[in-house]
């Protein structure tokens, strides 16, 4: 089955960029899409189709997508941005959606 | 608006089972694929199951397979995931979510605790 392999935590300072890694066997192939979730909260869709920001998502949330390693980058990290975050796919072989562990983002 | 509610969780022996229900609200139902997700306490998400708009296919994660059941009644909004044999494994919040493929629209998830 396919898998999706993400840093358990990455720690940024205020004001700085966060980039957080989803690696996957070609995953530039299929399209990646990035979740948000706080603590207590259900999951919010923050990047989809690589690279494109549901409405109402700050453009400092961008995303990226080519051969075995799609990224999710926050510009201009908010202490609000402090969360867990969750790359997905589809993989059609199996029909499945596959979640990535997670990457908990600490802003210092 | 759109607003997706689960209810159905609690607390359950081991071999146990349960149903749980996703109401829909604020949109076309019968147009929208819709998925099971759980989360473990402390763990990450873990995708359980799909069913297509009009419940004619469905799909489920190995760990399932066989002893849960996803369905939908399209007169009534309402998403179904019966869940039979349940074991300690089986703990978890569990949302229904909106979408193909990528989920735009989650619930806020109901708590299914499996112990004796």
């Amino acid at each position: 089955s396919y898998v999706l392999t993400q840093p358990p935590s990455v720690s940024v300072a205020p004001g700085q960029t966060a980039r957080i890694t989803c690696g996957g066997k070609n995953i530039g192939s299929k399209s990646v899409h990035w979740y948000q979730q706080k603590p207590g909260q259900a999951p919010v869709l923050v990047v989809y189709d690589d690279s494109d920001r549901p409405s109402g998502i700050p453009e400092r949330f961008s995303g990226s997508n080519s051969g075995n390693t799609a990224t999710l980058t926050i510009s201009r990290v908010e202490a609000g941005d402090e969360a867990d975050y969750y790359c997905q796919v589809w993989d059609s072989s199996s029909d499945h959606v596959v979640f990535g562990g997670g990457t908990k983002l600490t802003v210092l | 608006e759109v607003q997706l509610v689960e209810s159905g969780g609690g607390l359950v022996q081991p071999g146990g089972s349960l149903r749980l229900f996703c109401a829909a609200s604020g949109f076309t139902f019968s147009s929208y694929w819709m998925h099971w997700v759980r989360q473990a306490p402390g763990k990450g998400l873990v995708w359980v199951s799909r069913i297509n708009s009009d419940g004619s296919s469905t799909n489920y994660a190995d760990s399932v397979k066989g002893r849960f059941t996803i369905s939908r009644d399209n007169a009534k909004n309402t998403l179904y995931l019966q869940m039979n044999s349940l074991r300690a494994e089986d703990t978890a919040v569990y949302y229904c979510a909106r979408d193909r493929t990528a989920f735009q629209h989650w619930g806020q998830g109901t708590l299914v605790t499996v112990s004796s």
